[in-house]
């Protein structure tokens, strides 16, 4: 079946404008993350959604930015008066969730790269 | 606060051999996983491996597995039979058991030669 999805995969924007990256999830997959990652770091946590309720955004760098999930499936992750310093790669990620709320295995879409000028 | 810390930050191997790679973390939890994801060129991150922490037996898949020591926190990954496509940056990640929540090391870029 399909992967998880990511569009666009290449974003270019200048400095103090508004951006939307979109996921899509694999079908079935309630749990769903995000994450950025800088050139040669680790990906970061930065929010959780369990269904269409965030669960943890405690990743979030400031209330410049924010994620909704408004139907349990797709979700975009959305950044107000962008910074230089946004520049990155937003990965997407969804799980199944087992009865009991063990983390299962999580499935990477292909990336954004945000590109702030 | 939870840490994971991967020392090498390149290693190389010729093909086909075995190539071991490091991964220490920090945590008060008892109960949590671990895993190793690959992630080539092309950003798509593979899961290659997970271990619970509960679990003493080290997790094995084909030509990959781990040498768990929860109470060193240490969980390092062995390569066997290098192959070329395994050329890519390989992360460790440290994820709680009721979340999926994952923090990950600043990865190890592994080169593999023919």
């Amino acid at each position: 079946g399909a992967g998880v999805s990511q569009t666009p995969s290449n974003k270019v924007t200048e400095k103090g404008k508004y951006v939307e990256l979109r996921c899509d999830p694999i079908s079935g997959h309630t749990a769903l993350y995000w994450y950025r990652q800088s050139l040669g770091q680790g990906p970061e946590f930065l929010i959780y959604f369990q269904g269409t309720g965030a669960a943890d955004d405690s990743g979030l760098p400031n209330d410049r930015f924010f994620a909704v999930r408004p139907e349990g499936s797709v979700s975009t992750l959305k950044i107000q008066r962008t910074e230089r310093g946004d520049s990155a790669v937003y990965l997407c990620a969804s799980s199944l969730t087992k009865a009991g709320g063990f983390p299962n295995e999580q499935f990477f879409g292909p990336g954004t790269r945000l590109t702030v000028l | 606060a939870q840490t994971v810390t991967q020392s090498q930050p390149e290693m190389s191997v010729q093909e086909a051999e075995t190539v071991t790679l490091s991964c220490t973390y920090d945590t008060s939890e008892n109960n949590y996983y671990l895993f190793w994801y690959k992630q080539p060129p092309s950003r798509q991150m593979i899961l290659v491996i997970r271990q619970e922490a509960y679990k003493q037996q080290n997790a094995t898949e084909n030509r990959f597995s781990v040498n768990f020591q929860k109470a060193a926190k240490s969980f390092s990954l062995k390569i066997s039979d290098s192959q070329l496509g395994d050329t890519a940056m390989y992360f460790c990640a440290f994820g709680w058991s009721n979340t999926g929540k994952l923090i990950f090391g600043q990865g190890t870029t592994l080169q593999v030669k023919p």
